[in-house]
């Protein structure tokens, strides 16, 4: 199947501080993204929709201005957390959907973001 | 979106066949079904997708009665290793997915 990936597979940052996850769809061209955030022994949480070259779609409740994403190529979406608290500690993970004749989405492998 | 349904957990001994079974009664014309594994800190990997009938990999089945109002999976010959969380969800072309619960599957030896 597709490979997709994140970097970094996992980070450590101080509270006030931003940071950086990227997202890339390694053997495909992708449209469209997604990012998901899940906290321990809970579902996936959908966060935002990606779009090659134009504004991301945020689901109801999370902040645009917080979360910003950026999908400026094909293959790349980032996703920065601004401003981080340890409330937004969390498992975020992104997906790519292949264009083909099933339009399957594939997922990364995830990003452990830690706010102390 | 079509809201899915699915056992919270199941158990199985290794070498057996596992069934999960997943309603989604407002399914649409166009929605697909797809099911994905995901192990503790890793993301989900697609297992199987289908639009009706069955469809087989060399992963899963999966069976999808006429009305489509429910889909099956099903795991030949469990092993330790299929322990992990089991989602089912329905689709249409591009758009987003929204996780269910999923289903808490342990395997013992």
């Amino acid at each position: 199947g597709a490979v997709v990936s994140q970097h970094p597979s996992w980070v450590i940052c101080k509270s006030g501080t931003s940071v950086k996850i990227e997202c890339r769809s390694l053997d495909f061209q992708a449209t469209t993204m997604f990012w998901y955030r899940q906290f321990p022994k809970q579902s996936l949480m959908l966060m935002a929709t990606s779009n090659e070259g134009s504004k991301a779609t945020y689901e109801q409740g999370v902040e645009k201005d917080k979360f910003l994403i950026n999908h400026a190529s094909l293959t790349l979406s980032t996703l920065t957390v601004t401003s981080a608290h340890p409330e937004d500690s969390s498992f975020y993970i992104c997906s790519a959907i292949q264009e083909d004749s099933t339009d399957t989405q594939y997922f990364g492998p995830g990003t452990r973001l830690t706010v102390l | 979106l079509a809201k899915t349904t699915q056992p919270i957990s199941m158990d199985s001994y290794e070498g057996q066949e596992v069934n999960i079974t997943c309603s989604h009664n407002n399914i649409a014309t166009n929605d697909y079904i797809t099911w994905y594994q995901q192990f503790p800190s890793q993301g989900p990997r697609f297992i199987i997708q289908g639009y009706k009938t069955k469809v087989t990999n060399e992963v899963a089945s999966l069976f999808i009665p006429a009305d489509r109002k429910s889909s099956t999976l099903s795991l030949p010959r469990v092993s330790l290793s299929d322990t992990a969380v089991y989602y089912c969800l329905v689709r249409r072309n591009t758009d987003k997915l929204i996780f269910g619960t999923g289903t808490r599957l342990q395997v013992f030896p």
